[in-house]
Parts: C-alpha cells; sequence; structure tokens
C-alpha cells in the first residue's frame, strides 16, 4: 500500500535555528498538508497546498513558516527560527489522485521536533 | 464555522466490553468525518469515515460508527475490547464545501483496557 514518508523521524534543533522537515507524498496524489500535534494536545491544521500554491493556511502558520515542492516528489516545511513553543510533532498529509477522494488523506507517520 | 467535541478525554473499559467514544460535530454544510487512531509515539491511521453513503459505517479492527444528522453525532463502538485497542482516538471533521479538504480534529480521548 503506498505510503507517505517524513524524514527525519526525530529532530532536535537548537532555538533560533532553521529546520526543514521534509515528506515524501503518495506520488499521484495532488493536495498535500502540513499539521502538528503538540504534545499531549490535539492534531492542528498548519497549510493545505494545491497547484504549487498554498490553498489555506491557519493562524498558527506564520511567516516563520513555509512550504515548497521543490522537485514533483518532495514537500517540505521550513520553520524559519525555531521557538521552543515549536516542538510538536508534524505531521505531512496527502490526497486526492485520479481515483481517489481528495478527503481520504495518508498521514505520515511524523517527524517529532524537539526544541531547545 | 465546524467543530469537533469529543466527550471523555480518557475512557476506561474491562476488556470484552462494549467500546463507545463520542463525537459530535458543527458543521454549516452536511461533512465528512472521520476516526483516527494513534498509538504511542507513531502516526494516524485512519479507522473509518463518512462520506454520505450508508449511515453505519465499518472500519478496521472491529470498529463501527454510525452518523446521526439529528444529534450532529458520530460516536465510535466496538462489541468488544481488546487490549490492543489501548490508544488515543481522534475524531476529525471535513466541510464538503472548503475546497481545501482541511481536517478540524477533536481533542482526543484516551482508551485503556483493563485486563
Amino acid at each position: 500500500e503506498p505510503e507517505v514518508t517524513q524524514t527525519p523521524s526525530h529532530q532536535v534543533t537548537q532555538m533560533g535555528q532553521e529546520v526543514i522537515l521534509r515528506c515524501v507524498p503518495i506520488s499521484n496524489h495532488l493536495y498535500f498538508y502540513w499539521y502538528r500535534q503538540i504534545l499531549g494536545q490535539k492534531v492542528e491544521f498548519l497549510v493545505s497546498f494545491y497547484n504549487n500554491e498554498i490553498s489555506e493556511k491557519s493562524e498558527i502558520f506564520d511567516d516563520q513558516f513555509s512550504v515548497e515542492r521543490p522537485d514533483g516528489s518532495n514537500f517540505t516545511l521550513k520553520i524559519r527560527s525555531t521557538k521552543l513553543e515549536d516542538s510538536a510533532m508534524y505531521f505531512c498529509a496527502s490526497s486526492g489522485g485520479a481515483r481517489t477522494s481528495p478527503y481520504g488523506y495518508t498521514f505520515g507517520s511524523g517527524t517529532r521536533l524537539t526544541v531547545v | 464555522a465546524q467543530s469537533v467535541t469529543q466527550l471523555g478525554s480518557h475512557v476506561s473499559v474491562s476488556e470484552g466490553a462494549l467500546v463507545l467514544l463520542r463525537c459530535n460535530y458543527s458543521s454549516s454544510v452536511p461533512p465528512y468525518l472521520f476516526w483516527y487512531v494513534q498509538y504511542p509515539n507513531q502516526g494516524l491511521q485512519l479507522l473509518l469515515k463518512y462520506t454520505s453513503a450508508a449511515t453505519l459505517v465499518k472500519g478496521i479492527n472491529g470498529f463501527e460508527a454510525e452518523f446521526k444528522k439529528s444529534e450532529t453525532s458520530f460516536h465510535l463502538t466496538k462489541p468488544s475490547a481488546h487490549m490492543s485497542d489501548a490508544a488515543e482516538y481522534f475524531c476529525a471533521v471535513s466541510d464538503r464545501g472548503s475546497g481545501t479538504y482541511k481536517y478540524i480534529f477533536g481533542t482526543g480521548t484516551r482508551l485503556k483496557v483493563l485486563a
């Protein structure tokens, strides 16, 4: 079964550093997403991406965040200057291929980001 | 605006007992609804989804959920709990008309199964 792959599984970074979280969505999917889950809390929408542009973003997704699909296979989330409160599990998801509904997500296994 | 309410952040059941995890939604249009399970230190696994076909939806691992429009509910049930069902369960809603297909998640219910 096709999977969404996220790397790395764990990342520790110092406050103020830039971090890039990487995702390889399912190859024929058209919609891409990032969600985050702060420890012990609910999963929150960050951003959706379609046709090489952001289609919606939440208030969490401020100027410190950016997304990119640089080469047609990877989908990255960049945090420019990390803060302690960015520590969370970040989930990538993709949906919507030729025969699948855009509502039918496949989530990756997540990247746990720890900012120290 | 969409929202999801999961009643009970922690639920404990005995092995073999009925599992009932509650989810109520608020949506301006008929929604799509989902239940996900998260095992410790793992990702989100889809249990089942409602997309306007049958109101009783069967999922994996013996779980099912019933969409009740009059009650704006989508409760998750399993007739007989197993130890392996211990996990966190999230209900999510997606507005059909949003155009971006984002999910709004509930706060989750941690299920504990007692031997």
